[in-house]
């Protein structure tokens, strides 16, 4: 089954550090990789998402890469700011036809240290 | 407009007590979802839908049960509580036909669940 595994489960950086968080997956018909941050006591929302037919997507400080072959993306996050400090979530989709789910990695924990 | 609305907010249940969470989307969604939130275990998917009137298993799906008879809301229902479901649970909602492109998917404010 899908299953997607997300690492570190905890990073903390220095403010205007750089902040790398990778997942990896195992279904290959997942066409979707979206991010979300989770806020203390809040909902997650999206900060980034990329399609299987792009490599990598850029928003500002924030990345998203993509590798098909290896199964894996990652999360870069520039120039570090103490409200960047989240528990960052990865997951993998597939969207059209019958399909839909959306599976999630279990978190890192952002730290960014003033 | 709305986006995801979640009721009830806190619930405490007693042991063997069955109670339904209620998920309603007004962005005209074909794709919900409910997930629950342990310390720990990130969000783990229960069971997800992708139109009215269907509905699958996800990850956790054991306890659950789930209905989508009209396309705006998913019902979740835990038929006997048990302690092991004590939990944040959170509803999603994704995909609309008339935004193809748009997949993001918006979470509703979540419900607190304790089981006693």
């Amino acid at each position: 089954g899908e299953n997607v595994e997300q690492h570190p489960s905890t990073l903390s950086v220095q403010e205007g550090d750089s902040a790398v968080i990778k997942c990896t997956y195992s279904d290959s018909a997942s066409n979707y990789f979206p991010w979300y941050k989770q806020e203390l006591g809040k909902r997650p929302q999206l900060i980034i998402d990329i399609r299987s037919n792009v490599g990598e997507k850029k928003d500002q400080r924030i990345a998203v890469t993509l590798n098909k072959t290896a199964k894996h993306f990652s999360l870069h996050i520039t120039e570090t700011q103490p409200e960047d400090s989240a528990v960052y979530f990865c997951a993998e989709g597939n969207y059209g036809g019958s399909q839909g789910n959306l599976i999630f990695g279990k978190g890192t924990k952002l730290s960014v240290k003033p | 407009n709305a986006g995801v609305t979640q009721t009830p907010k806190f619930r405490v249940l007693k042991t063997g007590q069955s109670m339904t969470l209620l998920c309603a989307q007004d962005m005209n969604h074909e794709y919900m979802y409910w997930y629950r939130q342990d310390p720990g275990m990130g969000l783990r998917l229960i069971h997800y839908s992708v139109g009215e009137g269907t509905t699958a298993k996800g990850e956790v799906p054991d306890g659950y049960n789930v209905s989508r008879l009209k396309k705006q809301n998913f019902l979740l229902g835990l038929e006997s509580a048990a302690p092991s479901q004590t939990s944040v649970y959170f509803c999603a909602s994704s995909y609309s036909v008339d935004r193809p492109m748009n997949t993001e998917a918006f979470f509703g404010q979540g419900t607190r669940l304790t089981v006693v």
